[in-house]
């Protein structure tokens, strides 16, 4: 699976929009962008996943470029809950058989 | 939906007992289920894949008699730390696969600390 390049941190202003990027330079064509988040001492939690049309749910937009070698994620109203490590993991769909790979992340800091 | 339960969500044991994780996937079933680790200040490093009815599929470097993985049930995984010693002290979390979504979904975390 292709890697996926990061932020190691960033912070946003409270009712701001977040936006978290990832570089994926590598992906192949049949691999999906993944996010997950990791809120500290819970398990991660899926966000949004997307090939290479933009997705949006009720948590979060995910924005990916045309070319596909990069990606970003969207928080429109950031919250104090959003402060998390936030991951983007690239992957091919239907294998069942793990290959998440959870690099570094960025950690998001949310500010009052 | 898509919900995946831990238990207990902490554990406190002496050196050279036994802990038993359970990991429940409880609004749909799961024929995979995955195990990870998690060190302080560290990401999620896979430790073994859980396949119901089947032997775990241990990552390189993790020993399979000391970390008993059995997936019993579609909706149940357990992990079994064998004579746990401080270093294994850790946030162990699984995962249950939902093959309708094509995507894992994550337990809240197990607290491991060994005395």
């Amino acid at each position: 699976d292709a890697k996926t390049t990061q932020p190691p941190s960033m912070d946003c202003a409270e009712g701001r929009a977040a936006n978290l990027p990832c570089n994926h330079s590598t992906i192949s064509g049949n691999e999906y962008v993944y996010w997950y988040r990791q809120i500290h001492s819970q398990g991660p939690q899926y966000i949004i996943h997307g090939l290479k049309n933009n997705e949006t749910n009720e948590m979060a937009s995910l924005i990916i470029t045309e070319d596909r070698k990069s990606s970003t994620l969207i928080l429109p109203h950031a919250t104090l809950r959003d402060t998390a490590v936030y991951y983007c993991i690239v992957r091919v769909p239907q294998t069942g058989a793990n290959n998440l790979f959870f690099g570094t992340g960025t950690r998001l800091t949310v500010i009052p | 939906g898509a919900v995946v339960s831990q238990h207990p969500s902490w554990v406190i044991c002496k050196s050279g007992t036994s802990v038993k994780i359970e990991c429940r996937s409880l609004d749909f079933q799961a024929t995979t289920m995955f195990w990870y680790r998690q060190f302080p200040k560290q990401s999620l490093m896979l430790m073994a894949t859980s396949n119901e009815g089947s032997k775990a599929t241990y990552e390189q470097g993790v020993e399979k008699d000391k970390f008993l993985i059995n997936h019993a049930s579609l909706t149940l995984s357990t992990l079994t730390v064998t004579s746990a010693h401080p270093e294994d002290s850790s946030f162990y979390i699984c995962s249950a696969y939902r093959g309708i979504t094509d995507t894992q979904y994550f337990g809240p975390g197990t607290r491991l600390t060994v005395l």
